[in-house]
């Protein structure tokens, strides 16, 4: 069956330093993978999207890397701050069918 | 340009009753997709609408049911509720396939 994975249910890292989250996925051939944030009782809000030719994208402090070999996806916020403490997904799309896989998350808290 | 917009924001019902949400898509927007979320699950994907069209429908039981209007306006109705259906309930509206999510902020629904 079809499955994402996200590393880790929760991380924490000092302020300024660069989290890293990782996305894995089986039995998948996606055209590109999303990256989302979340925030408590909020919707996802779009964050960067990959195709499956990119091996890297960069918007800003946010860099998304796809590795369709591994199947993974790395995901990085360097100089992070506490304003960056929240939930981020990873989505695959299934191409043709119209709906997105998500991952269950990962929560990350940046300690001041 | 406003977002998306679902309510009712929160509704609690007994179980056994039945609950309509209601979702307004960005305009312009032709597809409207819904989601559950839980703690346990992450988002799960229930169905999504493209001009007026079902087009693809999750794992998830008949007693849940949508449409789309010709304004691309989205109904959800959950028939029969059980303690189970208790989620936050999310709508995403997009220009199409291939293109990023844009969420509202949920129907956060408890069933008692």
């Amino acid at each position: 069956s079809q499955k994402i994975e996200q590393n880790s249910e929760a991380l924490n890292i000092q302020e300024g330093k660069t989290a890293t989250l990782t996305c894995n996925y089986t039995n998948y051939s996606p055209a590109y993978l999303q990256w989302y944030r979340q925030d408590p009782g909020r919707g996802p809000v779009f964050l960067l999207l990959i195709r499956e030719n990119e091996k890297e994208k960069r918007k800003e402090r946010l860099k998304v890397t796809f590795d369709t070999t591994l199947k993974q996806s790395l995901f990085h916020i360097t100089a992070s701050q506490p304003a960056d403490s929240a939930t981020y997904l990873c989505a695959l799309d299934t191409s043709g069918t119209y709906k997105y896989i998500f991952g269950t998350g990962t929560r990350l808290k940046v300690l001041a | 340009k406003a977002g998306v917009t679902q309510t009712p924001r929160y509704l609690i019902k007994t179980r056994g009753q039945q609950v309509t949400l209601s979702c307004s898509p960005i305009s312009g927007h032709r597809s409207v997709s819904w989601y559950q979320q839980t703690p346990g699950q992450g988002l799960q994907f229930l169905f999504e609408y493209f001009s007026e069209t079902q087009r693809n429908k999750g794992n998830f039981p008949g007693r849940f049911s949508g449409r789309q209007f010709s304004n691309s306006r989205s109904e959800m109705n959950v028939s029969t509720l059980e303690l189970g259906d208790s989620a936050l309930y999310l709508c995403a509206s997009s220009l199409g396939e291939l293109e990023k999510l844009f969420f509202g902020s949920g129907t956060q629904l408890s069933v008692l």
